[in-house]
């Protein structure tokens, strides 16, 4: 119930293209579902976050779409770039929980110029 | 902008030998996290640290794991006596506040046991 299950694996897009990451989660005590960006060799960093009482939130090119009813969310990066290539990782936060985040098994996204 | 700085970068033991990564939090954070990457894989829960105690570990976090923050800086991980399954990325993160929601990580130890 812990999980977060992401997908794809990986993920070639065009520059310019729309790129799609989709994650899934059992655990309704979820309250607050971040996507971090990770780069060769550098640690994760936030890039944006949702709570399940929005069902959009977007930051520039980024968007995430939330699906409560279907306990589904999803990052949407609009006109992506090559400088977008990276591992994205969805998480999921139980509230009150010292352990803070649960990872999804992350997305390599590349980024063709 | 403040980050969390992790040394070393990368280090190489042998099977058996104990290691130590350190990390320098974030100055006004109080709480304060492992995290490891197995190569290719996704980012795991260690330990939380809170209070000068620990406050969560997960399965992995067994007797050969010990935390410290030894001075108001520094946040240790030790693993006494390495295994070969214990290569991979180690990332420390800390927290201003509980519920605050933004987890900083540092950039992470590559620990290599041989």
């Amino acid at each position: 119930q812990q999980q977060v299950k992401q997908s794809p694996q990986s993920l070639i897009v065009q520059k310019g293209g729309i790129s799609i990451i989709n994650c899934a989660y059992e655990n309704t005590a979820f309250d607050y579902f971040p996507w971090y960006q990770q780069f060769p060799g550098k640690g994760p960093a936030l890039l944006i976050a949702i709570r399940p009482d929005v069902s959009e939130k977007k930051e520039g090119r980024f968007t995430i779409s939330f699906n409560k009813s279907a306990k589904q969310f999803s990052l949407h990066i609009m006109d992506s770039q090559p400088g977008d290539s990276a591992t994205y990782f969805c998480a999921a936060r139980v509230p009150g929980s010292a352990r803070q985040l649960t990872f999804g098994s992350g997305t390599q996204l590349t980024v063709l110029p | 902008e403040p980050e969390v700085t992790q040394t070393p970068s990368h280090q190489v033991t042998q099977m058996g030998q104990e290691v130590i990564l350190r990390c320098v939090p974030i100055s006004n954070h109080l709480y304060f996290y492992w995290y490891r990457q197995i190569l290719g894989q996704k980012v795991e829960f260690l330990v939380s640290f809170y209070n000068n105690e620990i406050s969560e570990k997960s399965e992995i976090f067994d007797d050969q794991f010990s935390v410290e923050r030894p001075d108001g800086s520094n946040f240790t991980l030790k693993i006494r006596s390495t295994k070969l399954e214990d290569s991979a990325m180690y990332f420390c993160a800390s927290m201003l506040l509980s519920g605050a929601n933004v987890l900083t990580f540092g950039a992470g130890s590559r620990l290599t046991v041989l």
